[in-house]
């Protein structure tokens, strides 16, 4: 069955590091997403896109955040300079249609911790 | 803005039993309403969606309800069995530019006892 594959599972960095994460999604899927979980808290949407560039993103998703599709397959998230309130589990989603009707196939995650 | 909640507390019940879960939402009428599951240090998995103009709609022991007057959906596991423990999440799709984004809920932890 396909699935959408996130790379690393855990990552460890440095307040004020540069972290990418990287996620594969199903491969005849058109719309990406990142979202974002907090311990214990809801999963929050981060940003979409589609045809190459961003259709839309949230507050959270300010000028540190970047997302990249480099070569057909990977879809990035790059977040330029961490701070400790980053640490949370990121996912990524793909979607074949961005209609409401379509569910979205959501990675393992990443979680990321900032120290 | 759009505000979504579901149960706060953890619903515990016995295996057997027939579990209840609520979601209710605010400012905004959603076209689909999506439940999805949540097990520890993973991803959300789908499970149902549910269209506006749809009263029920049933997949094996999982059924869901809608009601966009009350905006309230109610999800329900019949036969729970230990292996159901996990936390349950309703999703309203939001329509924004080329995407439809969702917008979860807190979700609710439900445990089933042997």
């Amino acid at each position: 069955e396909p699935e959408v594959t996130q790379t690393p599972s855990h990552q460890v960095t440095q307040m004020g590091q540069e972290v990418i994460l990287r996620c594969v999604p199903i491969s005849n899927h058109l719309y990406f997403y990142w979202y974002r979980q907090i311990l214990g808290q809801k999963v929050e949407f981060l940003v979409s896109f589609y045809n190459n560039e961003i259709s839309e993103k949230s507050e959270i998703f300010d000028d540190q955040f970047s997302v990249e599709r480099p070569d057909g397959s990977n879809f990035t998230l790059k977040i330029r300079s961490t701070k400790l309130e980053d640490s949370a589990m990121y996912f990524c989603a793909s979607k074949a249609e961005s209609m409401g009707n379509t569910e979205a196939f959501f990675g393992q995650g990443t979680r990321l911790t900032v120290v | 803005s759009q505000k979504i909640e579901q149960n706060s507390e953890a619903l515990n019940i016995q295996e057997g039993k027939t579990a209840t879960l609520t979601c209710n939402y605010t400012n905004y009428s959603p076209a689909y309403l999506q439940w999805y599951r949540q097990d520890p240090g993973r991803g959300p998995v789908f499970l149902l969606l549910i269209r506006e103009n749809e009263k029920e709609k049933r997949k094996e022991r999982l059924k869901v309800t809608f009601d966009t007057t009350l905006k309230q959906s109610l999800f329900h596991i019949t036969a729970s069995q230990p292996a159901d423990s996990a936390t349950y999440l309703c999703a309203l799709a939001h329509y924004g530019g080329a995407t439809n984004k969702l917008i979860f809920g807190t979700g609710t932890l439900l445990a089933v006892q042997p």
